[in-house]
């Protein structure tokens, strides 16, 4: 059972607006929280992470949001750029669980020109 | 050169062949661990490795065998392949426990036919 749901599979978006990616999550013993990102053909880079005892967090034009009353999370991105064409993943992890990452199924991002 | 190199980055095999993937890192970092990614899944862990005499399983290691060889060298086995062990591959590391970003290959897209 995935314990990190990304229920958008795509998202399309036009080039200068913001992109909104949503996460949720079901084991409330998650304590850490990231996003990476994945072009073709590389691994997965580690974009921006956020520990449960904040709301946000905030890097360039990606900003992590966390409303852990409502096991979810969300990655702002601002402006979107052609770049940003990738597709992202949603991770958590727990220290009960020894930090091991459970992974969400990924959302891609398309940025029309 | 990748911190995180894996190989090789391509396999077509028969079912019930071994088959061997290798991850060598030139991060220094102790924490070793091999992930599967299939379409709609996200990133499932195999196996995971604390340091050269520690091996865990992840929540998907049947079928697969890890040997770590050295701290920076940790190879993931298939002792016979079938075909739903077709998939894309990522080794990762991490530097240290809790609240930090693992670091990935490029992958291998492993074939079985």
């Amino acid at each position: 059972d995935q314990q990190v749901k990304q229920n958008s599979p795509s998202l399309s978006v036009q080039e200068g607006r913001i992109s909104i990616l949503n996460c949720d999550y079901t084991n409330s013993m998650f304590d850490y929280f990231l996003w990476y990102k994945k072009y073709p053909a590389e691994g997965p880079t580690f974009l921006i992470s956020i520990s449960s005892i904040k709301d946000k967090n905030e890097d360039g034009r990606f900003t992590v949001f966390l409303n852990k009353s409502a096991k979810h999370l969300s990655l702002h991105i601002v402006p979107s750029q052609p770049g940003d064409s990738a597709v992202y993943f949603c991770a958590a992890s727990a220290y009960a669980g020894d930090y091991k990452l459970s992974f969400g199924a990924g959302t891609t991002v398309t940025v029309r020109a | 050169d990748a911190d995180v190199t894996q190989t090789p980055r391509n396999r077509i095999t028969k079912t019930g062949k071994r088959i061997m993937l290798e991850c060598s890192q030139t991060k220094g970092h102790d924490r070793m661990y091999w992930y599967r990614q299939d379409p709609g899944l996200g990133l499932r862990l195999i196996y995971y490795s604390f340091d050269v005499k520690d091996i865990n399983k992840g929540e998907i290691s049947d079928g697969y065998s890890v040997s770590r060889q050295a701290q920076a060298k940790f190879s993931l086995s298939l002792e016979s392949a079938i075909p739903n062990q077709t998939a894309l591959y990522f080794c990762a590391t991490e530097g240290g426990p809790g609240n930090q970003p693992q670091h990935f290959g490029d992958g291998t897209r492993l074939s079985i036919l």
